[in-house]
Formats: structure tokens, sequence, C-alpha cells
């Protein structure tokens, strides 16, 4: 079956723009999660989608960050007026249910220039 | 002070080998801890829970220690396939994130 996918694989833009980044869970997970990873670095928790709940905000780190999850299935990742700080990989998962085993997508690799 | 702390490493070991690798965690109130893994450029991958009684996978065994703190993963007779960056992993208190640590290198040479 069909693991988490994120889209795009890899961004590259320039200081100051805005980017969108998509996650597609695995189908019947209720519950999604935003990590990113630099390098060296251990993921860092972003945000948190369980059901119809309110989100979990408390890992973003600005108000450049915000995430939605439509529908109760696809999320979208937004950073505006990016900083060469957010370059990153940003790494989706989803589980079953709220405790249950995270499965992660590949990622998105953002680079700010 | 990180929440979850690992030895970086690289572990450098031979075929056959067995090597352990430690994670200290700081918040007492931590419910459940994992082992992940994830090869190169890739995303990470469950390898095992950890429980309060030590568990086994095979040739991968987990401790945990909630006295010290403190979790371990042993591989008995290494892999060269086991080559990867092993991510020790506590569940906050509320459950809903990990809280990753920054990862233990591993290198099996044959």
């Amino acid at each position: 079956g069909a693991g988490v996918s994120q889209s795009p694989s890899n961004k590259v833009t320039e200081k100051g723009k805005d980017v969108e980044l998509r996650c597609d869970p695995i189908s019947g997970h209720t519950a999604l999660y935003w990590y990113r990873q630099s390098l060296g670095q251990g993921l860092e928790f972003l945000i948190y989608f369980q059901g119809n709940s309110a989100p979990d905000k408390s890992g973003l780190p600005s108000d450049r960050f915000s995430a939605e999850r439509t529908g109760g299935s696809v999320s979208t990742l937004t950073i505006q007026r990016t900083q060469q700080e957010d370059s990153a990989v940003y790494l989706c998962a989803s589980s079953l249910v709220r405790l249950d085993e995270q499965f992660f997508g590949p990622g998105t690799r953002l680079t700010v220039l | 002070r990180k929440e979850v702390e690992q030895d970086p490493g690289p572990f450098n070991v031979p075929e056959g080998a067995t090597v352990a690798f430690n994670c200290t965690y700081s918040n007492s109130a931590s419910q459940s801890f994992f082992w992940y893994r994830q090869d190169c450029r890739k995303e990470p991958k469950l390898l095992m829970s950890v429980y309060s009684s030590g568990n086994e996978d095979g040739r991968f065994t987990a401790q945990l220690n909630r006295a010290s703190q403190y979790i371990s993963l042993l591989i008995r007779d290494s892999k060269l396939s086991d080559s990867a960056t092993y991510l020790c992993v506590a569940r906050g208190e509320y459950g809903n994130k990990l809280v990753f640590g920054a990862g233990t290198i591993l290198r099996v040479k044959s």
C-alpha cells in the first residue's frame, strides 16, 4: 500500500519568498505530524493534527510558519518570508491513532538562498 | 541541555561485532521510548519500542532504566546493512510529540 508522500522532494527558494510543502498521509491515519531536521540535528517537532481536534502548534518556531489539514487528510505546511535558517528537511509522519507508530514520508529538502 | 542526548559517534565496527548505544533523557515524565533507524538521506523508520522490562528482537536488544533516565540499544553480530544512524526517541508526557535525539552513526565494515 502507499506510504506517506510529500511534495516537492526538493525546493530551492530565495530569501523572503513564501513556500508551501505538501503531505499526503497514509489513508485512514488520523494523526499527522510535521517535523524538520537540520544537518546533524535530531528531528524537531513542529505541529500535530489529530482528527478534528485543534492542532498542537507548540513546536512552530515563529509566526511565519503555519499548517493546515483539509478534510482530515492532506496537510500543507506554509513558510512565509523564508529565511536562510529555515533550510532543512521537512518531514511529515502519520499514525493510525495518537500513540501508534509514526510512519514518515521521504521529506522535502528546503534550501533558502 | 537537550531533552534527549546521544553520543553522535561514529561507531566504526567490524562485521560480527557487538555494539551498544546509550541515550539519556531529561524529562522524567516521558512515557515511552523508541529507537528509530535512519539511513542516509532517507526518512526515519521505527526499529523497536523500548519497554521497562527490556525487549529483544532478533539481534537487537533495548533496555530502559527509568531511575537513571537512560536507554540503550545493543546490536549483536553486526551486519553491513546495520550501517545507519540510530535515533533515540522519547514520547512526551501528553503523547502528542516525539522528542528525537540527534542520532548515533554506526558504520559496520567488512
